[in-house]
């Protein structure tokens, strides 16, 4: 079974803070690896999505990195604000169809 | 507007007694897919239906079923629900199969088997 394992599990942070997210995943072949927000009782919405060829990929305040390599990917949140407050989920396709998803990191933003 | 809806959104209900969650888009997906989220468990895959007709198991397809009579509509099917049932559920949709492109959820369905 492919894994997707994230890191930390959970993150506190001050109001206008930067901070990264980690996301490694294991096996492959590699498809295309996603971000995703979650607010709490929510359905997740997409942050962005790379393919093998990309190796970054920004939605505002949000910068997604990946590293085909070493098989890591990074979400950058920048100057955080309190409605950043959220799980955020790595969801890796492997082979094109099969979804893994990793079990979230929880952000919480405080003034 | 573009989105996938699911209903209910809340149900409470008793061990054994059949229910049906829908999930509706309208945008035309080919892909639609069911989720359950669990606390320290993550999001993880019921079924799944590439197209009209096309139906198949995801990581925890037990107790569940699924049917895809039109492309818009993709009902979760709980024949006689368990306590184990008792989850987030989500529905989401997107235009392909091959998870090229952005895959939106619906608005969860908390259900609660007593």
């Amino acid at each position: 079974k492919n894994q997707v394992e994230q890191s930390p599990q959970s993150l506190i942070i001050l109001e206008g803070k930067n901070c990264t997210l980690q996301c490694n995943y294991t096996v492959s072949p590699f498809s295309n690896l996603r971000w995703y927000k979650q607010d709490t009782g929510r359905g997740p919405v997409s942050l962005t999505i790379m393919t093998f060829s990309e190796n970054t990929k920004s939605n505002g305040r949000y910068t997604a990195t990946l590293d085909a390599d070493t098989k890591q990917s990074s979400l950058h949140i920048t100057a955080s604000q309190l409605s950043d407050s959220a799980s955020y989920i790595c969801v890796v396709t492997f082979s094109g169809y099969a979804l893994n998803f990793g079990k979230g990191t929880s952000l919480l933003v405080t003034p | 507007e573009a989105q996938v809806t699911q209903n209910p959104r809340y149900l409470i209900t008793v061990t054994g007694k059949k229910l049906t969650v829908t999930c509706s888009q309208n945008m035309n997906h080919e892909y639609m897919s069911w989720y359950r989220q669990d606390p320290g468990l993550g999001l993880r895959q019921i079924y799944y239906s590439m197209n009209v007709e096309v139906t198949d198991k995801g990581d925890v397809p037990e107790g569940y079923k699924v049917s895809r009579k039109e492309k818009r509509n993709f009902p979760l099917i709980l024949e006689s629900p368990s306590p184990n049932q008792t989850s987030l559920y989500f529905c989401a949709s997107s235009l392909s199969s091959d998870h090229l492109y952005e895959q939106y959820f619906g608005p969860g369905t908390r259900l609660t088997v007593t």
